[in-house]
C-alpha cells in the first residue's frame, strides 16, 4: 500500500551491529504495528502503538525496541542484530474509528544478518 | 491461546477451475476474521472482513463465509492474476480495537492458464 513506506527495502548487516527500520504512514491512522514475516511461522506481532504516547509488547518483543516519533512514523530497532533476525519487516496502521479494525500494510523490508 | 490454522498449504488451479480455501479458528471470543491476499515480495492485502457466523463478503471471483469454527474463501473461476498467498488472521474480543491479529500460516494459490 503506497500510503504505508517503509525504508530500507533490503538490508544486509553483520551480527552485533545496530539496525533501525522505518516506518511512515500517511493515511492518519492512530494505530502502527511492527510485525515479522518467516518461512513456516507466519506473520507474528513485534510491537504496536495506539498513539505517540503508547507502545505495546507483542509476542515476539525480545531483542527489538520500537520508537514512536510522531503519530505517522514508528521505528523499529535491533540494538544488537543476531542471525535468527533475518526475516521480513512488516509495517502495518489501523484506525477503528474509520476503517473498522483491519490493518494495512506496508511493502516490507528484506533483512538479513550475516 | 488463539490459533489460525489454513489448508491446504499449497493449491494448483487450472484457469476456471473453482475451488475454497479453508480457514480454522481457536479463539476465545471472536471480534473478527480478517482474509488478506500476498504478492511475493509485498506486504499483505486487505480483502475482507468477517464479524459474526453466517456472514458472507463478496470481491470479484472472491466470496468470504464464517462459521463459528472456521472461514472459506471461494474463488469462483479464478484467472493466472489470482496467483498469490493468501492468508486468514483473526481478533479475539478481549483485544481493545485495532491490536493483536494471530495470522495462519497462508495457502499458496497458483492459477495456470
Amino acid at each position: 500500500d503506497a500510503d504505508v513506506t517503509q525504508t530500507p527495502r533490503n538490508r544486509i548487516t553483520k551480527t552485533g551491529k545496530r539496525i533501525m527500520l522505518e516506518c511512515s504512514q500517511t493515511k492518519g491512522h492512530d494505530r502502527m504495528y511492527w510485525y515479522r514475516q518467516d518461512p513456516g511461522l507466519g506473520l507474528r506481532l513485534i510491537y504496536y502503538s495506539f498513539d505517540v504516547k503508547d507502545i505495546n509488547k507483542g509476542e515476539i518483543s525480545d531483542g527489538y525496541s520500537v520508537s514512536r516519533q510522531a503519530q505517522a512514523k514508528f521505528s523499529l530497532s535491533l540494538e544488537s542484530a543476531i542471525p535468527n533476525q533475518t526475516a521480513l519487516y512488516f509495517c502495518a496502521t489501523s484506525d477503528a474509528e474509520r476503517s473498522g479494525n483491519e490493518q494495512f500494510f506496508g511493502p516490507g523490508t528484506r533483512l538479513t544478518v550475516l | 491461546e488463539d490459533q489460525v490454522t489454513q489448508s491446504p498449504e499449497a493449491l494448483r488451479l487450472q484457469e476456471g477451475e473453482s475451488s475454497s480455501l479453508n480457514c480454522s479458528y481457536t479463539v476465545s471470543g471472536l471480534r473478527g476474521l480478517f482474509w488478506y491476499r500476498q504478492d511475493p515480495g509485498k506486504g499483505p492485502e486487505f480483502l475482507f472482513t468477517l464479524y459474526s457466523a453466517g456472514e458472507e463478503k463478496e470481491k470479484e471471483r472472491l466470496k468470504a463465509t464464517l462459521t463459528k469454527k472456521e472461514s472459506f474463501l471461494h474463488i469462483t473461476a479464478p484467472k493466472p492474476e489470482d496467483s498469490a498467498t493468501y492468508l486468514c488472521a483473526v481478533q479475539a474480543d478481549r483485544e481493545t480495537s485495532g491490536s493483536r491479529l494471530t495470522f495462519g500460516e497462508g495457502t499458496q494459490l497458483t492459477v495456470n492458464p
